[in-house]
C-alpha cells in the first residue's frame, strides 16, 4: 500500500525567512497531495493542494511543488510569520478511495 | 455551512470499559472517514463510509471497534472493551462525492487507563 515520509520531524526559522518541508510517497497511482496545518488543539485544516497533473501551485506566502518522476512533493512557505507555527501533515490519495495516507508530520516553530 | 463536529471532545475511561465516540459530518456530504492519530505520531486511517455502506474498512485494528453509519448521516465509533493502547486522537473528516477536500472535525481525545 501506499507509504508517506515526511521531513524534517521538527523545523525551527526566524521570522521572515522561509520554510520548506518535504514529503515521498510510494505509489504511483496516487493523484492528489494535500497539505493540511494543525495547530494546537484544533482540527487539521487544509492549506493547499495539488494534484498529479499539475507541477506546481502557489496560494500567496504557500507554494507546493510535485516531482511524479521521483515521486516527492514540497511545501515552500515564505515570509513566514509567528501565526505559521503549527504542526503541518502532508498527504497522498488515490481517487479510487480517497482514503488519505499521511506523513509523519512537521512541527514547525517561527520564532519572532 | 457548519463543520464537521464530533463528540465528546475529551474522554476518559478505564481500560475495558466502552467508548462511543460520534461525527456529524457537513450536510450533503455521503463520503465520512474515520482517522486516529496516537501521540506524535502520524494520522492513520481506520475506515471509510460512501453514505451508510463501509467502503474501506482497512485500517480497523481490530474487532474491537465498531463504526456505524446509520442513515447515512452521523457516524458512531465505538470500543469495546478499550486498551490502553487505543488512546490517542480520533478524527472524522467529510467529503463530497465530486470533490477532493476532506474536512475534519476537532477530533476526539481518548484516554484509557
Amino acid at each position: 500500500g501506499e507509504n508517506v515520509e515526511q521531513h524534517p520531524s521538527t523545523l525551527s526559522v526566524q521570522e521572515g525567512d522561509s520554510a520548506v518541508i518535504k514529503c515521498t510517497y510510494s505509489d504511483s497511482a496516487s493523484n492528489y497531495f494535500p497539505w493540511y496545518k494543525q495547530e494546537l488543539g484544533k482540527r487539521p485544516q487544509l492549506i493547499i493542494d495539488i494534484r498529479s497533473n499539475v507541477g506546481e501551485k502557489k496560494d500567496q506566502r504557500i507554494a507546493v511543488t510535485l516531482n511524479k518522476t521521483a515521486k516527492h512533493f514540497s511545501l515552500h512557505i515564505t515570509e513566514t510569520q509567528p501565526e505559521d507555527s503549527a504542526v503541518y501533515f502532508c498527504a497522498a490519495t488515490d481517487r479510487q478511495g480517497g482514503k488519505l495516507i499521511f506523513g509523519q508530520g512537521t512541527e514547525l516553530s517561527v520564532k519572532p | 455551512e457548519a463543520g464537521v463536529t464530533q463528540f465528546p471532545s475529551h474522554s476518559v475511561i478505564e481500560k475495558g470499559q466502552t467508548v462511543t465516540l460520534r461525527c456529524d459530518p457537513i450536510s450533503g456530504h455521503d463520503n465520512l472517514y474515520w482517522y486516529r492519530r496516537v501521540m506524535g505520531k502520524e494520522i492513520k486511517f481506520l475506515l471509510h463510509f460512501v453514505k451508510e455502506s463501509k467502503q474501506d474498512e482497512s485500517g480497523m485494528p481490530n474487532n474491537r471497534f465498531l463504526a456505524e453509519r446509520t442513515g447515512g448521516t452521523y457516524s458512531t465509533l465505538k470500543v469495546q472493551p478499550a486498551e490502553l493502547e487505543d488512546s490517542g486522537v480520533y478524527f472524522c473528516a467529510s467529503r463530497r462525492d465530486w470533490a477532493d477536500t476532506q474536512y475534519f472535525g476537532p477530533g476526539t481525545r481518548l484516554t484509557v487507563l
